[in-house]
């Protein structure tokens, strides 16, 4: 079967950074989507993924390992406004999102 | 910018009531989606479409119906809603499926089914 695994939550303090780890087993692999998540609110997109290495977005980086099956997204200089839930999705080889559960991410002052 | 807009942010209905939930999208985009999201699960596909009366059957069709007689509409019917189709529903476009183009979603609508 498919699956994508993150961890359901994690604590962070202001300024810090975090990495919110993503595995997955799909079938087949036509890249990976990091999107964020406010309570109550619809997930928007953070960024793609679709070959080895590092993406860098200001203060969001997302790293992926297509042979490990694994993928991070990595947070600098946190901010209270960070606090949400990320989501990890894979596009499989019939070009469907797989989506994880989220990770809560819950940054203290 | 990109709109995704839903009929209903939230809503309450009977159990037995045929439900409505309607999407729209000013895009232009070709493939509309309609999930759902519920705690601790990852979002679940029910259907999509990729084009104007076109609809496949996503992961978890039973209980669902959609309807998408123009492009920037898309419709998730509930034909008879029971309790354990309380969640939030969230519906999301994209230009193409085989391309880097993510999915922009709705607001959602939280529907409770009593």
């Amino acid at each position: 079967g498919q699956n994508i695994d993150q961890p359901t939550e994690m604590t962070a303090t202001e300024g810090a950074i975090v990495q919110i780890n993503c595995t997955y087993q799909t079938s087949g692999f036509n890249g990976l989507f990091w999107y964020q998540q406010h309570a109550g609110e619809a997930p928007t997109f953070l960024s793609y993924n679709v070959l080895d290495g590092l993406e860098e977005k200001g203060r969001f980086s997302s790293f992926l390992s297509r042979s490990k099956g694994y993928s991070y997204l990595l947070l600098k200089e946190l901010q209270m406004k960070d606090s949400a839930s990320y989501l990890c999705a894979v596009r499989d080889s019939n070009y469907q999102l797989i989506w994880g559960a989220g990770t809560k991410l819950i940054i203290k002052p | 910018d990109v709109k995704v807009t839903q009929s209903s942010r939230y809503l309450v209905k009977r159990t037995g009531e045929k439900v409505f939930l309607e999407c729209v999208q000013d895009m232009d985009h070709e493939n509309m989606f309609w999930y759902r999201q519920d705690p601790g699960l990852g979002l679940r596909l029910i259907y999509f479409s990729y084009d104007v009366k076109m609809k496949e059957k996503g992961d978890i069709p039973e209980g669902y119906s959609v309807s998408r007689e123009k492009k920037e509409r898309f419709s998730l019917i509930l034909e008879s809603a029971s309790t354990n189709q309380t969640s939030m529903y969230l519906c999301a476009s994209s230009p193409l499926a085989d391309s880097s183009y993510e999915q922009y979603f709705g607001p959602g609508t939280r529907l409770t089914v009593t």
